[in-house]
C-alpha cells in the first residue's frame, strides 16, 4: 500500500513569515512529486512539481525533495493571508504508475 | 492554457433521477480522470481514461457510468444515486497516461443527492 503522509494542521503562521509544509511517502521508487493548493470549496490547483533531488523555486514557492529520506516539502516565503488554504502533496510511484497518491493535506492559516 | 472545464457547477438530484456531469479540455491531453472528494478528504480516484479507453475503474458502483466520446470530452452518467454520493466531483487531465505528467483539475461539480 503506497502511503503519503502529511500533518493535517492547521499550521498557523503570521503574515510575512515562511510557511514550511512537509510530506513523507512510503514507496521508495516514487519518481514524481506535486504540490496542489486547494481553497475551501474549490478544486485543487497545481502549484509545483519536482522530479529530482534538491530545490526547485518558483516565485515565493520552493519545493524540496530528498528521495533518500523519502520526504518532499514546500516552503512559502513572505506568506500572505491569500495563501490560507489546504496544501495537498501528491506522489507518483514507480513502475510506470501514472496515478498519483494524495496525502490528506495540510491546512495553512496565514494571519495578518 | 491549462484549463479544464466542468458543467454544471452545482447539481441537486433525487435518488431516482438520471443526470450527467460533463468535462472538457482542449490541451491535447490524452488521459482524463474522474475523482470524488468529500469534505476534508483528499480526492479519491474513480475512473481513468487513457487514449479514450477506460483503463482504470476503482471498483466504483454501477450507478456511476463514465463515457469518453472523444479525446476532449469526458462524461459521468449518474443514476439512482444515494445521499452518501453527495460530494465534489472533479475531472482532471494530463498530457499522457503513461508518463510523469502533471494533472490539471477542473473546477468541479458540487453534487447533492436528496
Amino acid at each position: 500500500q503506497k502511503e503519503v503522509e502529511q500533518n493535517s494542521g492547521p499550521l498557523s503562521v503570521p503574515e510575512g513569515a515562511i510557511a514550511s509544509l512537509n510530506c513523507t511517502y512510503s514507496d521508495r521508487g516514487s519518481q514524481s512529486f506535486f504540490w496542489y493548493r486547494q481553497y475551501s470549496g474549490k478544486s485543487p490547483e497545481l502549484i509545483m512539481s519536482i522530479y529530482s533531488n534538491g530545490d526547485k523555486e518558483d516565485g515565493r514557492f520552493t519545493a524540496q525533495l530528498n528521495k533518500a529520506s523519502q520526504y518532499v516539502s514546500l516552503l512559502i516565503r513572505d506568506s500572505q493571508p491569500s495563501d490560507s488554504a489546504t496544501y495537498l502533496c501528491a506522489v507518483k510511484g514507480s513502475g510506470g504508475s501514472y496515478i498519483p497518491t494524495f496525502g490528506r493535506g495540510t491546512s495553512l492559516i496565514v494571519h495578518p | 492554457d491549462t484549463e479544464v472545464t466542468q458543467t454544471p457547477k452545482h447539481l441537486v438530484m433525487g435518488m431516482t433521477n438520471k443526470k450527467s456531469l460533463k468535462c472538457e479540455q482542449h490541451m491535447g491531453h490524452r488521459a482524463m480522470y474522474w475523482y470524488k472528494q468529500k469534505a476534508k478528504k483528499p480526492p479519491e480516484l474513480m475512473f481513468v481514461y487513457s487514449y479514450e479507453k477506460l483503463s482504470i475503474n476503482e471498483s466504483v458502483p454501477s450507478r456511476f457510468s463514465p463515457e469518453c466520446p472523444n479525446s476532449s470530452l469526458l462524461n459521468l452518467h449518474l443514476h439512482a444515486l444515494q445521499p452518501e454520493d453527495s460530494a465534489l466531483y472533479l475531472c482532471a487531465s494530463s498530457q499522457s497516461g503513461t508518463a510523469d505528467y502533471e494533472q490539471y483539475f477542473g473546477p468541479g461539480t458540487r453534487l447533492t443527492v436528496t
